[in-house]
Formats: structure tokens, C-alpha cells, sequence
């Protein structure tokens, strides 16, 4: 099974600063890296899939770059709505995996 | 307007079974591949299984924590997928997500949501 490792764990932002949020796969999954938003008491939403790629309605500040091994979610520009715990995901092989999750909260 | 409506979701005494529902609606049921997700209380969402489309044979993968005691099936006549779940354990327990891939024919990228289920597993 691959294992994705996501850190930091928590971050904390004054609104309009920028992130970067790191994920790295024990294995390569070439570009096979999707990234969710977890509101409180929300369903995951799609941000990014294959590593760099915006989901339909996700808004230009969130952006993927990676490949391989080692993923980046940048957030541009923090707005409140943005906070949320923030999860990587592989489907390169079975069984697809989440990393641990970074949690990004408002100073 | 895609809609997916899980149902089934309660409090299960260990080692009972159960069966999730997923109604969909608003796309192509058969041209799509329908996934499950559980997420226990306070930790990660985990992927369950998935079924494929009937274009790929409506086969199934299942995560290996459950692989022995699930059973992914769809309803073409009702855009319906199901998750049957035997011999129910503890660390069962936790909201579970349907979803639907992106786009037809294996994109596996899961995109829509249900609202989700919560499933107790208790004595």
C-alpha cells in the first residue's frame, strides 16, 4: 500500500497570506494525485486532481504542481472560507490512499 | 443536476450486516464508475471499494480492511449502487460517502459526493 505523508499537520494563516501544502508518496504515483478540502461537517470536495489539474468551480488561488513522489498544494491568497483540513489522495495503485491530512486555520 | 442520496446508515450491533444505499440521479448512470469512501469520527477519509462501469465489465475493487466482508453491486434500472457489509466490527464505524468519478470511462477521479451515511457499530 502506498503511503502518503502530508505535512505540516496544522498551519496557521492571516487572511489574504499563501500556503503550501506538502504530500509525499512512499512510492512513485506519477501524477495520480488528487487533493480534497474537508469542511467542518462537510463531504471532501475535489480540488486538484492529477497532481495539477483544477476541478471544475475551484477557484484560481488553489493550485497543484508535482509529479512522482513529492506534491505541492499551493493556497494564494487565504481566504476565511479556506479554512478546512486539507487531504491528499493516490489512485495510482490499489488501494487508493489519503494522506494524514493538514489542518489550515485562521490566526 | 448530479445527486447522489445515501440511506441504510444507523446503529449496527457487531457482527450484524448491512446494506447502504446510493440513489442517484442527473447523469448517465452506466457510462460511470461509482466509488465508496468511509470516514470514521475525527480521522481521514478511507477508500472502501468501487464498481466500474458496465462498459468495463461492472467489476469491483475493495480495500483490503474490508475485502473479505464487502460486496459492491449497481442497479442499472434504478441508478442505484449498493455497499453490503458482513460480520460488522467496531472500527466500522463512520460517515460513509458515495461518489461518482469525474467524467465516463474510468477517469477514477471522485468528484461528486453524497451528503454520506453514518454507520454505529455497537454492542
Amino acid at each position: 500500500e502506498i503511503l502518503l505523508t502530508q505535512s505540516p499537520a496544522t498551519v496557521a494563516l492571516s487572511p489574504g497570506e499563501g500556503a503550501s501544502l506538502s504530500c509525499r508518496a512512499s512510492q512513485s504515483v506519477a501524477k495520480y494525485l488528487a487533493w480534497f478540502q474537508q469542511r467542518p461537517g462537510q463531504a471532501p470536495r475535489l480540488l486538484i486532481y492529477e497532481a495539477s489539474k483544477r476541478a471544475t468551480g475551484i477557484p484560481a488561488r488553489f493550485s497543484g504542481s508535482g509529479s512522482e513522489t513529492d506534491f505541492t498544494l499551493t493556497i494564494r491568497s487565504l481566504e476565511p472560507e479556506d479554512v478546512a483540513v486539507y487531504y491528499c489522495q493516490q489512485r495510482s495503485r490499489w488501494p487508493f490512499t489519503f494522506g494524514g491530512g493538514t489542518r489550515v486555520e485562521m490566526k | 443536476e448530479v445527486n447522489l442520496v445515501e440511506s441504510g446508515g444507523g446503529v449496527v450491533r457487531p457482527g450484524r450486516s448491512l446494506r447502504l444505499s446510493c440513489l442517484t440521479s442527473g447523469f448517465k448512470f452506466g457510462e460511470y464508475a461509482l466509488a465508496w469512501f468511509r470516514q470514521p469520527p475525527g480521522k481521514g477519509p478511507e477508500w472502501v471499494g468501487l464498481i466500474r462501469s458496465k462498459v468495463y465489465g461492472g467489476t469491483t475493487e475493495y480495500a483490503a480492511s474490508v475485502k473479505d466482508r464487502i460486496s459492491i453491486s449497481r442497479d442499472e434500472s434504478t441508478s442505484t449502487v449498493y455497499l453490503h457489509l458482513d460480520s460488522l466490527k467496531t472500527e466500522d464505524t463512520g460517515v460513509y460517502y458515495c461518489t461518482r468519478e469525474r467524467r465516463p470511462n474510468l477517469d477514477l477521479d471522485f468528484d461528486f459526493w453524497g451528503q454520506g451515511t453514518l454507520v454505529i457499530v455497537s454492542a
